[in-house]
């Protein structure tokens, strides 16, 4: 039921972009994205609840694609206040919630 | 206010101790959650009170109680635990379950660490 995360880790430099995709074998009503600083709770990003949909705020979108079962989420001219573990997550029983397995994104001067 | 608060933020017992791990949110959450987070990996859910009513038990051990004294306060009481449970404890809330469809909101979490 977990969903699964690619690339694992990722090292940018300043103002590069980056993309990370979160794949579900299950079907997706809904895709939520988190972001975790080591040592930190994971913070809340975005959620996207209809497929087709795009979301964002700053430099950092989001797309859902309902039908393959996958999201992406879009880091533009990255900063290094982005480096973090970002997960996406999903609701597939409407009561419950598992997060995927998680991409590490660490932004370099 | 946003804020989800977890106490302690550390805590370190032996097998045979019993402790508990508290929670508080005041943003009229209903639904509020206990999650487990191993080093390196994703938070994995333990449970799930929906309006002060155990919702989800996702296969626990039962070394791990929950509580819910009312809608603002979540516990997890912990007794003859073993060295493997040592993880990050974080608490969670949201509006309701409705779906998917809420923004969960967390706390920072308690290190617990079992000698």
């Amino acid at each position: 039921q977990q969903p699964v995360q690619s690339p694992q880790a990722v090292i940018l430099r300043e103002g590069e972009d980056a993309v990370i995709n979160c794949s579900s074998s299950k079907a997706l009503y809904s895709v939520h994205w988190y972001r975790q600083k080591h040592g930190e709770a994971p913070v809340f990003l975005m959620i996207l609840l209809k497929g087709g949909e795009q979301k964002g705020h700053d430099k950092i979108s989001a797309s859902f694609n309902e039908k393959k079962q996958q999201s992406s989420l879009y880091l533009t001219a990255s900063q290094l206040s982005y480096s973090g573990t970002y997960f996406c997550g999903t609701d597939p029983t409407g009561n419950q919630f598992y997060f995927g397995t998680g991409t590490s994104l660490t932004v370099i001067p | 206010d946003t804020e989800v608060t977890q106490t302690p933020k550390h805590l370190v017992m032996g097998m045979t101790n019993k402790k508990s791990l508290k929670c508080e949110q005041h943003m009229g959450h209903r639904a509020m959650y206990w999650y487990k987070q191993k080093a390196k990996k994703p938070p994995e859910l333990m449970f799930v009170y929906s309006y002060e009513k155990l919702s989800i038990n996702e296969s626990v051990p039962s070394r791990f109680s929950p509580e819910c004294p009312n809608s603002s306060l979540l516990n997890l009481h912990l007794h003859a635990l073993q060295p493997e449970d040592s993880a990050l404890y974080l608490c969670a809330s949201s509006q309701s379950l409705a779906g998917g469809r809420n923004t969960q909101y967390f706390g920072p979490g308690t290190r617990l660490t079992v000698l």
